[in-house]
């Protein structure tokens, strides 16, 4: 089956310090990718949609100046959260969609963030 | 995309069936039914998906009602690292949009 990567797996950083994760398709073309977040015993919650050579898209509520994310390439959407903040300590999921019109979607491992 | 109720946790002994429910009331005619489920710390992980048909694979069968408005997810034998929240959703569009999910405890 199709495979997202991510990295780093984790990673801790100091409180006013920008962050970036990186999500991966390695056998397939990602012409979408979603950006997720999960905080401790909650539900996923969808960030920001974003499409190969765009502009991402957010949900409302999430800060995209906070939150940059870069689809540069087919197979590589980057997620910065920049000026990190204890409160954005969360373990980010990404996921893609492959082309071709295929509403399947594949998840990567997740990026566990600590901001201190 | 409509909503969906699910239990927010079940048990189920190791080597038996686990059953698990969602209500999808508002479901519409084009909106598939999705299942993932998501181990500790992990990436969530496809398991199955179906429109009107029952659906089976090497990892569980999805059974539909006729009407659509709900569905159920059987793991056949349940082992204890079938552990994990599971998660239904209801969907026509590009994005996965999650609830809160089942939290299934498989015990020894």
């Amino acid at each position: 089956g199709a495979v997202v990567s991510q990295h780093p797996s984790w990673v801790i950083c100091k409180s006013g310090t920008s962050v970036k994760i990186e999500c991966r398709s390695l056998d397939f073309q990602a012409t979408t990718m979603f950006w997720y977040r999960q905080f401790p015993k909650q539900s996923l919650m969808l960030m920001a949609t974003s499409n190969e050579g765009s502009k991402a898209t957010y949900e409302q509520g999430v800060e995209k100046d906070k939150f940059l994310i870069n689809h540069a390439s087919l197979t590589l959407s980057t997620l910065t959260v920049t000026s990190a903040h204890p409160e954005d300590s969360s373990f980010y999921i990404c996921s893609a969609r492959g082309a071709g019109g295929s509403y399947e979607q594949y998840f990567g491992p997740g990026t566990r963030l600590t901001v201190t | 995309d409509a909503k969906t109720t699910q239990p927010t946790s079940m048990d189920c002994a190791e080597g038996r069936a686990a059953n698990l429910p969602c209500n999808h009331s508002t479901i519409s005619g084009n909106e598939y039914v999705y299942w993932y489920r998501q181990i500790h710390s992990q990436g969530p992980q496809y398991i199955i998906h179906g429109l009107k048909n029952n659906e089976t694979n090497e990892m569980a069968s999805l059974i539909i009602t006729e009407d659509r408005k709900s569905s159920t997810l059987i793991l056949p034998h349940a082992t204890l690292r079938d552990t994990a929240v599971y998660y239904c959703i209801v969907r026509v569009a590009w994005d996965m949009r999650f609830g809160a999910g089942t939290r299934l405890t498989v015990k020894p």
